[in-house]
């Protein structure tokens, strides 16, 4: 069974505060994508990587980083947290064409609040 | 640019109904289509996954099907139930990028 495990389910962090999201694969997919769901504004795209050491930005990128460093690991950094990045977090891993369809597999979600 | 439209954004029906979830889209361009559920706070589960060549999917009592031509595709859930209650998502997967583009969703209730 294909498995996309997000380290946190709720966290609870201050303004200001360094935060770290992680997200590991066991696909060996080389995709991976990081989301945030807020009510009426659906899934919007924070980054994604499609390589180990590569990364793109999305449509939201702003105050927000990512790391891979390694091809089952993809982090989300949120550098000084504020309040407007309370959302839900999602990532994604998706293979490529040559592995196999290009289907799309979510981890369970990081609901972060920042107080 | 691609538009995604789900319609309608929630669904209230009678357990055991069958019944179908629309997924429009602008752009006939596209690599694949593929329909999520999620349940409140959870993450998305893949349902089905229909490539651009394909007509349709099958899984269980649901079966997706897609027509390029129109900009359309359809979610058909069997004899439905209350387990089936969640919120339905399609995403559609341009030629040329790595990025999906996201219905809103429709919100389906079954009721008891």
């Amino acid at each position: 069974d294909v498995k996309v495990t997000q380290s946190s389910r709720y966290l609870v962090k201050r303004t200001g505060e360094k935060v770290f999201l992680e997200c590991v694969q066991d696909m060996d997919h080389e995709n991976m994508f990081w989301y945030r769901q807020d009510p009426g504004l659906g899934l919007r795209l924070i980054y994604f990587s499609y390589d180990v050491k590569m990364k793109e930005k999305g449509d939201i990128p702003e105050g927000y980083s990512v790391s891979r460093e390694k091809k089952e690991r993809f982090s989300l950094i949120l550098e000084s947290a504020s309040t407007n990045q309370t959302s839900m977090y999602l990532c994604a891993s998706k293979g490529n064409w040559v592995q196999n369809t290009g289907e799309l597999f979510f981890g369970e979600g990081s609901r972060l609040t920042v107080l | 640019k691609q538009e995604v439209t789900q319609i309608p954004a929630a669904l209230s029906v009678p357990e055991g109904e069958n019944l179908v979830l629309n997924c429009s889209f602008t752009d006939s361009a596209i690599y694949n289509l593929q329909w999520f559920r999620q349940d409140p706070g959870k993450g998305l589960t893949s349902l089905l996954l229909i490539q651009s060549s394909q007509r349709e999917q099958t899984s269980g009592r649901l079966n997706a099907s897609l027509d390029k031509s129109s900009g359309r595709s359809t979610l058909y859930i069997a004899a439905s139930q209350p387990g089936d209650s969640a919120t339905y998502l399609c995403a559609v997967l341009m030629d040329s990028n790595y990025q999906l583009i996201w219905g809103a969703g429709t919100k389906l209730i079954i009721k008891p």
